[in-house]
């Protein structure tokens, strides 16, 4: 069936360091490739989201980058701070008419001071 | 802008109960997605409503169910709770021009006992 999954649930860098999250997805008809952030006691927030037709797309401290040939999904996340201490879903969205969106395990990230 | 609200923000119903959800999307969004998060299966998607119509379902029983009004705002509702059904139920709203950056509001905490 289709899944989104990810390969690290837990990932803890220090301060300052670059972070990459990685994720994969089954699915080969998927549209839009999607980051999302969760905080505790929040709703996921929109972080960055890639077409199915790009390979990079980057935004601020942040970079998805999609391989569609091993259907690998990451993002890298530039001098992390401790405000970025947070769940980090991939998702990804299949357009049938209507969309649906897909979401993976969640990798949770701590940021050491 | 205000953000998606979701009502009420906790609920404890008993097994064998119903319930109603309820979530205003973002003004102007007409969009609204719902989405079952628990700690075991993550976050997973329950359907899509885009103009009063139910564009897309994910794989949940016939309990769940929802609707959409001509104001956007949308309703979830599970009928014959389970213990099973305990989660946070998230609601998403998004531009139909931008239908994959959704906008997530804070969710209800439902707990079934």
């Amino acid at each position: 069936g289709e899944s989104v999954g990810l390969h690290l649930p837990t990932l803890s860098v220090q301060e300052g360091d670059n972070s990459i999250i990685n994720c994969a997805y089954s699915n080969s008809a998927s549209d839009y490739f999607i980051w999302y952030k969760q905080e505790s006691g929040k709703g996921p927030q929109f972080i960055i989201d890639i077409r199915s037709n790009m390979d990079k797309r980057q935004g601020q401290r942040v970079t998805v980058l999609l391989n569609k040939t091993v259907k690998h999904l990451s993002l890298q996340i530039a001098a992390t701070q401790p405000g970025d201490s947070a769940v980090y879903f991939c998702a990804e969205t299949i357009n049938t008419g209507g969309f649906k969106t897909i979401f993976g395990a969640g990798t949770r990230l701590f940021v050491k001071a | 802008k205000a953000g998606v609200t979701q009502t009420p923000r906790y609920l404890i119903k008993t097994r064998g109960q119903q319930v109603t959800l309820s979530c205003s999307p973002i003004s102007g969004h007409r969009s609204v997605s719902w989405y079952q998060q628990t700690p075991g299966q993550g976050l997973q998607f329950l359907f899509e409503y885009f103009s009063e119509t139910q564009r897309n379902k994910g794989n949940f029983p016939g309990r769940f169910s929802g609707r959409q009004f001509s104001n956007s705002r949308s309703e979830m509702n599970v009928s014959t709770l389970e213990l099973g059904d305990s989660a946070l139920y998230l609601c998403a709203s998004s531009l139909s021009s931008s239908p994959y950056e959704q906008y997530f509001g804070p969710g209800t905490r439902l707990t079934v006992t």
